[in-house]
């Protein structure tokens, strides 16, 4: 059985950072393309980040780019989300995926939200 | 960047039902279409991949249809299980944008 465990949310200051993580059991993350993607409370989904199976690449919404970094360590099944200079817009349940290149499965989710 | 329009944002029909979603593309995505199932305070499901291709274990009420810029998704037969929010979504390329969701709910 696939599970997905996610960590790192939580309450930051506007112009704070957090790191989020995200691991899997039964489930090989290595050579898979991985996403981030969040959902504000009461709106809709929206994707944030996606790194390749190989970690070369990686792909950034216009929203977030320039500050947050996505990053893998297929050693540990993880992957990562830095957040750094986050605005109130950054508050959401942050969700971690596998992206082949459909959504599934999904992490249970994180919350962040960014409030002084 | 290509935009994805749901109609209508939100719906109530009663049980047995046939509810349709529409999903439009601003440019043509040919079949990389992808529909997903929310729950409230659930994780977003995958119902249907490649536009109309059923995931495994979900309903055949369920289906899809449509290629290029328009795509619907149909509930032959609305049950109360179903009451959520669909998300439709592109998978052609980045970025990976979801439509803005409808919501169905049982009247």
């Amino acid at each position: 059985e696939v599970q997905m465990l996610q960590s790192g949310g939580g309450l930051v200051q506007p112009g704070g950072s957090l790191r989020l993580s995200c691991t899997a059991s039964g489930l090989i993350f290595k050579n898979s393309v991985l996403s981030w993607v969040r959902q504000a409370p009461g709106k809709g989904l929206e994707w944030v980040s996606a790194i390749s199976g190989s970690g070369g690449d990686t792909f950034y919404a216009d929203s977030v780019k320039g500050r947050f970094t996505i990053s893998r360590d297929d050693s540990k099944n993880s992957l990562y989300l830095q957040m750094n200079g986050l605005t109130d817009e950054d508050t959401a349940l942050y969700y971690c995926a596998k992206h082949s290149p459909i959504f599934d499965p999904w992490g249970p989710g994180t919350l962040v939200t960014v409030s002084s | 960047d290509i935009q994805m329009t749901q109609s209508p944002s939100s719906l109530s029909a009663s049980v047995g039902d046939r509810v349709t979603i529409t999903c439009r593309a601003s440019q043509a995505i040919s079949y990389y279409l992808a529909w997903y199932q929310q729950k409230p305070g659930a994780v977003p499901k995958l119902l249907i991949y490649a536009a109309s291709t059923l995931q495994s274990r979900v309903p055949s009420r369920f289906s899809g249809s449509g290629s290029g810029t328009d795509f619907t998704l149909t509930i032959s037969s609305l049950q109360p299980e179903d009451v959520a929010t669909y998300y439709c979504q592109k998978y052609n390329s980045a970025p990976w944008t979801f439509g803005q969701g409808t919501k169905v709910e049982i009247k």
